[in-house]
């Protein structure tokens, strides 16, 4: 089974609709984080979270929010889709201390369509 | 401020070396990791350092100089199915508060 989980994996909706897209680990990592990826503009990172009182925002967080749910929850909501949204969102994991265990692990990722 | 380069696009033929390189300005620079990533897929680890110097997996190794703001990932004895997006990222701050900046990938197609 798959350590990093998101759903849904493919998802078309209408601009102005509110899209919640949802990140489960069992790797027991306390740190996840939500990306999107863009064809040339490599990964950015939206939102991410040390531990489950931690929410922290990153380089393009407009037009979104989380919730982290449990250690081994974390979600990301649009609330009102623009087409600009559309994009391949990825959830990440990665482990407390420093050195090499900061090493993310990705989730498949959720291709999402605003149209 | 942050910023990572990395060429867009490199080709290489079946068997060859190929060389990726990254240069990054990063404050409160941290580490340097690099990540394959097939089309329509998930990023996954391939390699980190920390220190100056070479660290070598099997076919690929990755170079890391602090002072020069230089990395690099060699591939050996190219295969086919080492096309894919080579995404190199600098972890920046400290353990409790650090995160990763990535460039924008290098997509290397091998051909035969």
């Amino acid at each position: 089974d798959a350590d990093v989980t998101q759903t849904p994996r493919n998802r078309i909706t209408k601009t102005g609709k509110r899209i919640m897209l949802e990140c489960s680990q069992t790797k027991g990592h306390d740190r996840m984080y939500w990306y999107r990826q863009d064809p040339g503009l490599g990964l950015q990172l939206i939102y991410y979270s040390f531990d489950v009182k931690d929410i922290n925002k990153g380089e393009i967080s407009d037009g979104y929010s989380v919730s982290r749910q449990a250690q081994a929850k974390f979600s990301l909501s649009l609330e009102s889709a623009i087409p600009n949204q559309t994009a391949l969102y990825f959830c990440a994991t990665s482990g407390t201390s420093g050195g090499s265990t900061d090493t993310q692990y990705f989730g498949p990722g959720t291709r999402l369509t605003v149209l | 401020g942050q910023n990572i380069d990395q060429p867009t696009e490199m080709t290489a033929t079946e068997g060859a070396i190929v060389q990726i390189n990254c240069t990054y300005q990063t404050s409160g620079f941290n580490g340097l990791f690099w990540y394959q990533q097939h089309a329509g897929e998930a990023p996954t680890f391939l390699s980190y350092n920390v220190l100056d110097g070479l660290e070598e997996k099997g076919r690929f190794s990755s170079f890391l100089s602090r002072s020069k703001g230089y990395s690099y990932l060699l591939l050996k004895e190219l295969q086919m199915k080492d096309s894919a997006s080579y995404l190199c990222a600098a972890f920046h701050g400290s353990s409790n508060t650090g995160k990763l900046i990535f460039g924008q990938g290098t997509t290397l197609q091998v051909k035969p």
